[in-house]
């Protein structure tokens, strides 16, 4: 069965810094790596997403994931937070014959002027 | 405009008092699925459906029902809450036609029992 962990449950950083949010998976093949993100009171909102191909992978609003086969991760990384970028974050895992999502517990990003 | 909508947002009751959620999606998705969100364990999904009349539970299905009568409707029923299923509800639909299996997700639906 697949797994997510998020090491990190609460970051917080300085506007203008940058960001990096953990993410390590468990699976048994080639899986499919999402990173959703959670504004309050909002839904969830698709960052990024990586299928195959190109292990570095960009998304909207300025944020990319790399992902590490041998070290079974896909981090989370922004080189400059603006304080927009305060929600939870959360990784999930897919497989490539499965609709199933699993998530991460999330990581809380506080932004600090 | 692609979207998946649930009502209502917030939601108080009752111990044990029969409640309906609904979710519509208007993009023609095979699989829908209904998460909860609590602090510190994530999204974890209760049920899911592969299509029209075909439903199977999830990771924690416990007090739950659900139907998929209509491709875009999938409603969530809980026919005896209890304060334990206060939580946050997102349901959520994807499809494999593109080739991929991004989910979109509603709004959320607030759920307090007392």
């Amino acid at each position: 069965a697949q797994s997510v962990t998020q090491p990190d449950i609460h970051i917080t950083v300085s506007e203008g810094a940058s960001l990096e949010l953990r993410c390590n998976y468990s699976y048994g093949a080639t899986p499919y790596l999402f990173w959703y993100v959670q504004s309050p009171g909002q839904g969830l909102q698709l960052l990024l997403k990586y299928f195959s191909g190109d292990t570095l992978v960009q998304g909207i609003k300025g944020f990319e994931a790399e992902f590490k086969r041998s070290q079974s991760s896909f981090n989370l990384r922004k080189p400059s937070v603006h304080w927009s970028d305060a929600a939870e974050y959360f990784c999930a895992v897919g497989a490539s014959n499965d609709y199933k999502l699993s998530f991460g517990a999330g990581t809380t990003v506080t932004v600090r002027a | 405009e692609a979207q998946v909508t649930q009502n209502p947002r917030y939601l108080i009751t009752v111990t044990g008092k029969k409640l309906t959620v609904t979710c519509s999606q208007n993009m023609n998705h095979e699989y829908m699925s209904w998460y909860r969100q609590d602090p510190g364990l994530g999204l974890r999904q209760i049920y899911y459906s592969m299509n029209v009349e075909v439903t199977d539970k999830g990771d924690v299905p416990e007090g739950y029902k659900v139907s998929r009568k209509e491709k875009r409707n999938f409603p969530l029923i809980l026919e005896s809450p209890s304060p334990n299923q206060t939580s946050l509800y997102f349901c959520a639909s994807s499809s494999r036609a593109k080739g991929d299996t991004e989910a979109f997700f509603g709004q959320g639906t607030r759920l307090t029992v007392v």
